[in-house]
């Protein structure tokens, strides 16, 4: 079935460190790819996402490369801060032709970010 | 605009008793789902309601687990008798119709300790 592979944390860097948080996935078809970010005490919030091949997601300077022939979706960020702090997941969503919608979460990993 | 609301935010019980977790999704999504995370690991999906009905509940653990979504608004989760396993954290999320790229709104979770 379905799966996601991320690395496992906590990942602990010095602000404006560059971080990378590995994701790998197998899935059959075409999913669609994303990151999830869960700050203390709250939800998970939708970071960034790639629905096709080669599609680069971006958002508060987080980036993640949607890649099939290594079937990857690495997490980047040049320059973190201490409010970037948190539990990050990496998740895929089955070809929705297939009719099913659910995600298909990795461990998670947890990044911590020191002044 | 209200995002995904769940209720209680933690709840602590014995083994044996009965515990009911509720969800409010965004207003006018007909996608509601259930997740469960268990002692750091994956997110793992529990099942999928399209407005009144279940479309999808092949994740959910066992008979000791109901959930409904009555006139397609709100959704409860009974656990009927918990058992230590059922120690986790227990997240909706939701989701409109007709949308590609499935990006879906989660609440901040309800903690559920079983002793």
């Amino acid at each position: 079935g379905d799966s996601v592979t991320q690395m496992e944390g906590p990942v602990t860097l010095s602000e404006e460190a560059f971080l990378t948080i590995n994701c790998t996935y197998t899935a059959t078809g075409y999913p669609s790819l994303f990151w999830y970010v869960q700050y203390p005490g709250e939800g998970l919030q939708l970071l960034l996402k790639a629905t096709k091949a080669d599609d680069k997601g971006s958002n508060k300077g987080f980036e993640a490369t949607y890649r099939k022939e290594t079937t990857s979706f690495h997490l980047e960020k040049g320059s973190v801060q201490v409010s970037d702090s948190a539990v990050y997941f990496c998740a895929l969503s089955p070809n929705l032709n297939t009719g099913f919608q659910k995600l298909v979460f990795g461990t998670g990993t947890r990044l911590l970010v020191s002044p | 605009e209200a995002g995904v609301t769940q209720f209680p935010s933690h709840s602590v019980i014995e083994k044996g008793q009965t515990v009911t977790l509720r969800c409010d999704p965004i207003s006018g999504h007909d996608n509601l789902y259930w997740y469960r995370r268990v002692m750091g690991k994956e997110i793992k999906f529990l099942l999928h309601f399209v407005k009144e009905s279940k479309q999808d509940e092949s994740g959910m653990p066992n008979n000791r687990f109901l959930a409904e979504r009555t006139g397609g608004t709100y959704s409860t989760l009974k656990v009927q008798p918990a058992e230590l396993e059922d120690s986790g954290v227990y997240f909706c999320a939701s989701s409109p119709t007709g949308q590609y790229e499935n990006i879906q709104y989660f609440g901040a979770g309800t903690r559920l300790s079983v002793l």
